[in-house]
């Protein structure tokens, strides 16, 4: 059963275009995070919200923003995509355990 | 601010043989230690963790790490790899409620 869910799977979006990508989670987790990671590289998080407190990562461009309407729900939107937006989005949550579970990722491709 | 960092960009192994992961984070205190493993096309998923007692954790598919605090290391190690252990392998320190990963290792094992 998945936990963490992340739609769409692939998107293609075209340069300058608005996108977002959708995370959902039934695991009631307080923390929800985005991260993207490009090929053969670590993951690197862009921002993250403890309930609806939003911290944001000192470098992520402010071409990148993020809404949490409710536990459930957390969105990534990137206002005016670039090719080097080109990567995959992962979505993760933690709760009390401590561990993040991630989504399977959304693979933005800008063209 | 904490930083993690992996002694292989890539390992290449038989089936069989043993395998070390190295994995070093930048200061110490309290802190929680994970290892991921992403799978080729697959989404990041938790091998282990360590947050407390016994230094030597055991996770799954046969993995197992050992925290020696007085070296700021967190080593992934497995008696006997596998072809399916090919994948790409995390360490990631857990900073506030902020993932610090590692640039990864990828495994190739040969059959």
């Amino acid at each position: 059963d998945a936990m963490v869910i992340q739609n769409p799977r692939y998107q293609v979006t075209q340069f300058g275009k608005p996108v977002t990508l959708s995370c959902s989670q039934t695991l009631n987790h307080n923390v929800m995070y985005w991260y993207q990671q490009k090929s053969s590289q670590a993951p690197k998080l862009l921002f993250h919200y403890y309930d609806k407190d939003f911290n944001n990562e000192a470098d992520t461009p402010d071409n990148f923003q993020s809404r949490r309407p409710n536990t459930s729900f957390c969105f990534l939107d990137i206002r005016s995509p670039g090719l080097g937006d080109a990567a995959m989005y992962l979505c993760a949550t933690s709760g009390w355990t401590g561990s993040a579970f991630f989504g399977q990722g959304t693979r933005l491709t800008v063209v | 601010a904490q930083s993690v960092s992996q002694h292989n960009h890539h390992v290449i192994l038989s089936e069989a043989a043993s395998l070390e992961l190295g994995c070093n984070y930048s200061y110490g205190g309290t802190v929680n230690l994970f290892w991921y493993v992403q799978y080729p096309g697959q989404h990041l998923q938790l091998l282990l963790k360590y947050f407390s007692g016994d230094p030597l954790v055991k996770g799954i598919k046969g993995f197992e790490a050992e925290f020696i605090k007085s070296k700021f290391s967190f080593n992934l190690r497995k008696p006997s790899v596998q072809w399916s252990d090919t994948a790409e392998y995390f360490c990631a320190v857990e900073e506030g409620q902020n993932f610090v990963f590692g640039p990864g290792t990828r495994l190739s094992v040969l059959p």
